[in-house]
């Protein structure tokens, strides 16, 4: 099955620990996103990848952390600088180009500080 | 600052009604626009997607592009209980890298 998968679905994160989400495609899309999702709220950008080894910080990069050493998948770090990381976490790629681009998510990550 | 802006809601509508989400942007550059439909502690998943000035209808969906008044609305025919569903309006920018999202509407529809 094609898809973005993510996990866990649900992580809890002590205070001062740094933690890190998964999220893997094989739809072999070029560009990956990271977004936060408050509740009540739209989604914000935290990054995002257009191509292997290269990303850019969206709205809230603060206290976040990425990488994008292979194609399918793009980890998302959430490090102890971030001091309100509770939200839910959804991982985005897209599809096509000149325009035609199309943006699918994975079925998110729910982040709790304990 | 790129934004796109709904009515948060909620809308309430009668099963069998049509219901009209509504989304403005203020990029006018924006190539793309998007609808997606959210329930509640799932992702958001696309419902439709318009590129062109006009209508897209798609089973019970229309999507209306009207790009002069920098607008983009949904209709919902026949509206079901399982419509209900907080819906987000996208808009990707004019460098095609990043979607902008509204706050969402939130879509009641009573049995």
């Amino acid at each position: 099955d094609g898809g973005i998968t993510q996990s866990p679905k649900y992580l809890f994160r002590k205070e001062g620990q740094n933690v890190t989400l998964s999220c893997e495609q094989n739809l072999n899309h070029d560009a990956m996103y990271w977004y936060r999702q408050d509740p009540g709220q739209g989604l914000r950008l935290i990054y995002y990848s257009q191509i292997v080894n290269d990303f850019q910080k969206g709205d809230i990069a603060e206290g976040y952390s990425v990488s994008r050493e292979k194609k399918e998948s793009f980890p998302l770090t959430v490090t102890s600088a971030q001091k309100n990381p509770t939200a839910f976490y959804l991982c985005a790629s897209t599809s096509g180009g000149a325009g035609q681009e199309t943006q699918y998510f994975g079925p998110g990550t729910r982040l709790l500080v304990l | 600052q790129k934004e796109v802006e709904q009515n948060s809601g909620p809308l309430s509508v009668p099963e069998g009604a049509i219901a009209s989400l509504n989304c403005t942007y203020s990029d006018r550059g924006s190539q793309s626009f998007f609808w997606y439909r959210q329930y509640s502690g799932k992702s958001p998943e696309l419902i439709m997607f318009i590129y062109s000035n006009g209508d897209k209808e798609d089973g019970r969906f229309t999507a209306q592009l009207n790009k002069a008044s920098q607008y983009v609305s949904l209709l919902i025919r026949d509206s079901q209980p399982s419509d209900s569903a907080t819906y987000l309006c996208a808009v990707l920018d004019n460098y095609g890298q990043n979607f902008v999202f509204g706050p969402g509407t939130r879509l009641s529809v009573l049995p």
